[in-house]
């Protein structure tokens, strides 16, 4: 059973820039959220794909946007990247009816 | 929005010793799940525990959902054990919202 995968696992980008992290979520999984985790904070919730759609969104700005693509797997888009966006994204899937959310391993994003 | 608090932030045990973490939450909940996020920042499920009592091995937690508490239950701590503990709530709408954490170090 495949679980939560991200890619790529570490990142460098330049301030201005623009970067693409991408999810595939666990096998039977239809739902798939994404969250921002900075150093020595816990993570904090920025949105949530269901059926292509964005069905729930956290207080980021609109730099950040995403995209579900039929087969559940997402990615997130961050525009003028800011040296304050240098943080771990984690990507989380769920299914329909279920409760218990499963996180991938992260994409570590460095902004310089 | 719902707020999350744990404690302690910060733990430091010998191994072989046991521990409890506490996670107080603002309002009710759909989902409580504890999560251990190693060093390499993978969270790993440890319950999904909106309310009761669950056991697994070494760990166990406890949710009371009408006081807005729950707590994690660390019995004869191994180094394996040290890393990020944390605590997260869905109030029902499939998102969760984070405490800060414990830290937990676990020496020889």
């Amino acid at each position: 059973d495949a679980g939560v995968t991200q890619s790529p696992t570490h990142l460098i980008k330049t301030r201005g820039q623009q970067v693409t992290l991408r999810c595939s979520p666990k096998s039977g999984h239809d739902t798939v959220s994404w969250y921002q985790q900075a150093l020595g904070q816990g993570p904090q919730f920025i949105f949530q794909y269901y059926e292509e759609e964005e069905r729930q969104r956290g207080n980021f700005p609109d730099r950040f946007s995403g995209h579900q693509f039929p087969n559940y797997s997402s990615e997130l888009n961050v525009n003028a990247l800011l040296l304050g966006d240098s943080a771990l994204y984690l990507c989380a899937s769920i299914g329909t009816g279920d409760y218990e959310q499963y996180f991938g391993p992260g994409t570590r994003l460095t902004v310089t | 929005g719902i707020q999350v608090e744990q404690s302690p932030p910060d733990l430091i045990l010998q191994e072989g010793a046991n521990s409890t973490l506490r996670c107080n939450f603002s309002d009710s909940v759909n989902n409580l799940q504890w999560f251990h996020q190693n060093p390499w920042g993978q969270l790993i499920n440890l319950f999904y525990i909106p309310s009761g009592t669950k056991q697994n091995g070494r760990l166990s937690a406890t949710t009371v959902a009408t006081e807005r508490y729950s707590l994690l239950y660390i019995s004869s701590s191994q180094t394996t054990d040290s890393g990020v503990y944390f605590c997260a709530v869905d109030p029902g709408y499939s998102t969760l919202t984070f405490g800060k954490g414990t830290m937990l170090l676990v020496s020889p």
